[in-house]
């Protein structure tokens, strides 16, 4: 079955710099890749997501990119902010009779003044 | 307002005591889910269900129990809670996932529930 993995586990950037967080996945069937962003003591969120015909996507300050060949998917904040604290994680879409989501372990992100 | 709604948002219990955790969705959204949340280990996926009266277990789903009477409705059960089930339970919809339809999950607020 599919397996996500996900690093960093912990981020520390200062804030206006760039963020970059990695993930690889192992089904090559996988076709669909998002990102969520989980506050403290709040529920996940979709930032943004990919699918596997396009090999990046932004959104303002986020964007994601896609590799299928080497079966990794990153997410780039650029410009960082404190608001973007947060823990992210990463998803990939697993066909196994039915459709399910597999997650990556998550990040943490810390933005520092 | 469009949403997913867990009740109850915080439990104590004790080993053994059967419990459910209510999860509701207004959005008409065919595909459910639950997930634990734990240290380290991210989001692990315990039991989904692509529609009413199907369902099906995840990566973790010794302990557990669901239904899908209805489309709105997907309770987790847990008949014999033990203290290695004390996490963070979340509920997620989507309006489906199947092929080339992969949809956005709404999660709800989180249930912290602590087995002692």
């Amino acid at each position: 079955g599919e397996n996500v993995e996900q690093h960093p586990s912990t981020l520390s950037v200062q804030e206006g710099d760039s963020a970059v967080i990695k993930c690889t996945y192992s089904d090559s069937a996988s076709n669909y890749f998002p990102w969520y962003k989980q506050e403290l003591g709040k529920r996940p969120q979709l930032i943004i997501d990919i699918r596997s015909n396009v090999g990046e996507k932004k959104d303002q300050r986020i964007a994601v990119t896609l590799n299928k060949t080497a079966k990794h998917f990153s997410l780039h904040i650029t410009e960082t902010q404190p608001e973007d604290s947060a823990v992210y994680f990463c998803a990939a879409i697993q066909y196994s009779g039915n459709y399910q989501l597999i997650w990556g372990a998550g990040t943490k992100l810390i933005i520092k003044p | 307002e469009a949403q997913v709604t867990q009740n109850p948002r915080y439990l104590i219990t004790v080993t053994g005591k059967k419990l459910t955790v209510t999860c509701s969705q207004n959005m008409n959204h065919e595909y459910m889910s639950w997930y634990r949340q734990d240290p380290g280990l991210g989001l692990r996926q315990i039991y989904y269900s692509m529609n009413v009266e199907v369902t099906d277990k995840g990566d973790v789903p010794e302990g557990y129990k669901v239904s899908r009477k209805e489309k709105r409705n997907f309770p987790l059960i847990l008949e014999s809670p033990s203290p290695n089930q004390t996490s963070l339970y979340f509920c997620a919809s989507s309006i489906r996932q199947g092929p080339n339809q992969n949809t956005e999950a709404f999660f709800g607020q989180g249930t912290r529930l602590t087995v002692v």
